[in-house]
């Protein structure tokens, strides 16, 4: 345990459905993160939220929608997904002070397949 | 948007071997260099995070280099065991995005026993 944690861990969904993925991360860290990772592409950032207040969007299509109520809890709210959406979603969090980072944290993700 | 590359893509050694990959990154307006380790399943674990050029460093048989004139950094494993097979990812950031870690696809390492 890294002390981020995802659930769920697998999640299969039709087109027309709304789920959402839930990151906790309880180590006092001050900014969270989502990533995606494709079949053989790199991960990449698709949100981040610093201090609460989302800070970077990545031009995601607006089916993703995310939701960070306080500084241990993230969510990834999702609907009309498409098939090419599958992949694995990872949360992070860090530390931010005065600019610089520490300890990024991961968690295991989210397996998400999209039917 | 950096480009971060890795090579090879994927890795099989025989236990006891020694083994390193190679990371590639933009040099200019660099900022820090991270290796994780990444086994199926799990999280991504951290294992070096580096920021100055020339810089070393070691945990158990594992160590990193780093070259940031260049803009590359080696992952070394010394007497590969079957628990190190697992992928291993590398990420570089800039000084304005320090909190974005810009991924290459990672090397696939097995271990044979």
């Amino acid at each position: 345990e890294t002390g981020v944690t995802q659930t769920p861990r697998h999640l299969v969904m039709g087109m027309t459905n709304k789920k959402s993925l839930k990151c906790e991360q309880h180590l006092g860290h001050n900014a969270m993160y989502w990533y995606k990772q494709s079949a053989k592409k790199p991960l990449e950032l698709m949100f981040v939220y610093s201090l609460e207040e989302r800070v970077e969007n990545n031009s995601v299509p607006s089916r993703f929608s995310p939701e960070c109520p306080n500084s241990s809890h993230l969510f990834l709210h999702l609907h009309t997904l498409q098939p090419e959406d599958s992949a694995l979603y990872l949360c992070a969090s860090s530390r931010v002070l005065g600019g610089k980072y520490y300890g990024y944290t991961f968690g295991s993700g989210t397996r998400l397949t999209v039917v | 948007i950096l480009n971060v590359e890795q090579s090879p893509q994927s890795l099989h050694v025989q236990e006891g071997d020694s083994t390193n990959f190679t990371c590639s990154f933009p040099s200019s307006n660099f900022y820090a260099l991270h290796w994780y380790r990444w086994e199926t399943a799990k999280s991504p674990e951290a294992l070096f995070v580096m920021t100055l050029n020339g810089d070393e460093k070691k945990k158990g048989r594992i160590s990193a280099t780093l070259n940031t004139k260049e803009g590359y950094s080696y992952l070394y494993i010394k007497g590969s065991q079957p628990e190190d097979s697992a992928t291993y990812l590398c990420a570089s950031t800039f000084p304005a995005g320090a909190n974005n870690l810009f991924f290459g696809t990672g090397t696939r390492l097995t271990v044979i026993p």
